[in-house]
C-alpha cells in the first residue's frame, strides 16, 4: 500500500536553531512530491514542488531535496514567523490527479 | 491573484440537518476535490471531480454527497450531518497535467451539534 510518513510529528527550535523534517515514501512511480506549510486554522499553502531524484528547491529560510525513497525540508536560522505545520504529499499515477498526504510535523520556533 | 474560496469560514449545524458547503475557483482548473482534515489523521478524501459533472468517491465518502455543474464550482452536501462530520474541510483545485499542486481554500470549520 502507498504510504507517506512525516517525522518527527511535532518539534520545538529555539529561533536560530537549524534543523531538518523528514518525508518517506513507499510509492510506485511518483511523479511530483510536494511541501506546503499550513497556519493555524487556514488552508495549507504551496511551497515546493521536486519532481525527481537529486533535485533541490530553496526559498528564503527553507530548502527541499528529495531521493528515491524520502524528503527533507531543511529549516536554516529558523525565525518564530516559520512556527505552521508543514504537510507533505506526493502525487501517484494512475489515480486520477490524487494526492496523498502525510500528517504533518508542527513546528514550534521559540523567540 | 487566483483563489479558491470557500463560503463559509465557520459553521455550526444540528444532527440531521443538510449542509452544504461551496467552493469556487477562478483558475479555470479541471480537477477539484474536497478533503477533511482532523487531528492525527492527516487530511483524507472525500471526493474529487475532473469535469463538469463528473465524480469520483475519495477514500472516506460514506455521508457525503458533491455536485458539480459548472467548472467553476464544486459543492460538498452533508446529507444528515452528524457530530463525527464535525471536522476542518477543505477544498483545492488543480490543472490537468504532470505535475501541478492543489491550490487550497482557506477551509470550512464545521461544529455539528
Amino acid at each position: 500500500e502507498d504510504q507517506v510518513t512525516q517525522s518527527p510529528e511535532a518539534l520545538r527550535l529555539q529561533e536560530g536553531e537549524s534543523s531538518s523534517l523528514n518525508c518517506s515514501y513507499t510509492v510506485s512511480g511518483l511523479r511530483g512530491l510536494f511541501w506546503y506549510r499550513q497556519d493555524p486554522g487556514k488552508g495549507p499553502e504551496f511551497l515546493f514542488t521536486l519532481y525527481s531524484a537529486g533535485e533541490e528547491k530553496e526559498k528564503e529560510r527553507l530548502k527541499a531535496t528529495l531521493t528515491k525513497k524520502e524528503s527533507f525540508l531543511h529549516i536554516t536560522a529558523p525565525k518564530p514567523e516559520d512556527s505552521a505545520t508543514y504537510l507533505c504529499a506526493v502525487l501517484v499515477p494512475n489515480t486520477g490527479n490524487q494526492f496523498y498526504f502525510g500528517t504533518g510535523t508542527s513546528l514550534t520556533v521559540i523567540p | 491573484d487566483v483563489k479558491v474560496t470557500q463560503s463559509s469560514r465557520y459553521l455550526v449545524k444540528r444532527t440531521g440537518e443538510k449542509v452544504f458547503l461551496e467552493c469556487v475557483q477562478d483558475m479555470d482548473h479541471e480537477n477539484m476535490f474536497w478533503y477533511r482534515q482532523d487531528p492525527g489523521l492527516g487530511l483524507r478524501l472525500i471526493y474529487f471531480s475532473y469535469d463538469v459533472k463528473m465524480k469520483e468517491k475519495g477514500d472516506i465518502p460514506e455521508g457525503y454527497s458533491v455536485s458539480r455543474e459548472k467548472k467553476e464550482r464544486f459543492s460538498l452536501i452533508l446529507e444528515s450531518a452528524s457530530t463525527n462530520q464535525t471536522s476542518m474541510y477543505l477544498c483545492a483545485s488543480r490543472p490537468t497535467g504532470n505535475p501541478y499542486g492543489y491550490t487550497f481554500g482557506s477551509g470550512t470549520r464545521l461544529t455539528v451539534v
